[in-house]
């Protein structure tokens, strides 16, 4: 299937450790976004990426969060000393080069910083 | 600041009536707008999407965007328990390839 994918599903960490979450996209798309949700809210989002290009990361916390969409490999995005308020589901999307219709989201990322 | 209204809910109507479900914009740039389903624990689902003044139907749901009054809505015709979730209506933010998102309306569907 050629979905975007996303791992893990679910992500248990300490306040304090790193959390990292993988983004591949669908087959033939060269553009990822990253989205959060919060409990009972909308989704939120954060950044946009090209392959070895950030694109739009307006929507990213100014410390601690980053992310990176190497030429080879899935979109990481990575979060140093979680918070409590870092718990969230974490969605990811892809579209094609020039693409404006909605894109597809992946299964998401269940972040809980304990 | 570009943002997406709806209204939060819940919207609770009984099996087969319609539900509307509806959405202001504030960026007039935006021309490409979309309703997503998303069920509880769940990722966001398409289900329509509208780029032109007026109705597109698409089995049992009818999109409306009026660009004027800066308006999306969303009919659900012959509504089933299956359409309880949340529907998150959003705009293609002008000139950037992003979707921007309202916080979703909540619907139950009775039977």
């Amino acid at each position: 299937n050629a979905g975007v994918m996303q791992n893990p599903r679910h992500l248990v960490r300490r306040r304090g450790q790193e959390a990292r979450l993988r983004c591949s996209p669908m087959k033939g798309h060269s553009h990822v976004y990253w989205y959060r949700q919060l409990p009972e809210e909308g989704l939120k989002f954060m950044v946009y990426l090209q392959k070895e290009n950030i694109i739009d990361e307006s929507g990213m916390p100014k410390e601690r969060f980053s992310a990176e969409f190497p030429k080879e490999g899935p979109s990481i995005l990575r979060i140093q000393q979680v918070v409590r308020g870092d718990s969230a589901a974490y969605f990811c999307a892809s579209s094609r080069e020039g693409q404006m219709d909605g894109y597809t989201f992946g299964s998401g990322t269940r972040l809980t910083v304990v | 600041q570009k943002e997406v209204e709806q209204n939060s809910g819940p919207l609770s109507v009984p099996e087969g009536a319609i539900a509307s479900l509806n959405c202001t914009y504030s960026d007039r740039g935006s021309q490409s707008f979309f309703w997503y389903r998303q069920y509880s624990g769940k990722s966001p689902e398409l289900i329509m999407s509208i780029y032109s003044n007026g109705d597109k139907e698409d089995g049992r749901f009818t999109a409306q965007l009026n660009k004027a009054s800066q308006y999306v809505s969303l009919l659900i015709r012959d509504s089933q328990p299956s359409d309880s979730a949340t529907y998150l209506c959003a705009a293609h933010s002008g000139g950037y390839n992003k979707l921007i998102f309202g916080a979703g309306t909540r619907l139950a569907v009775h039977p």
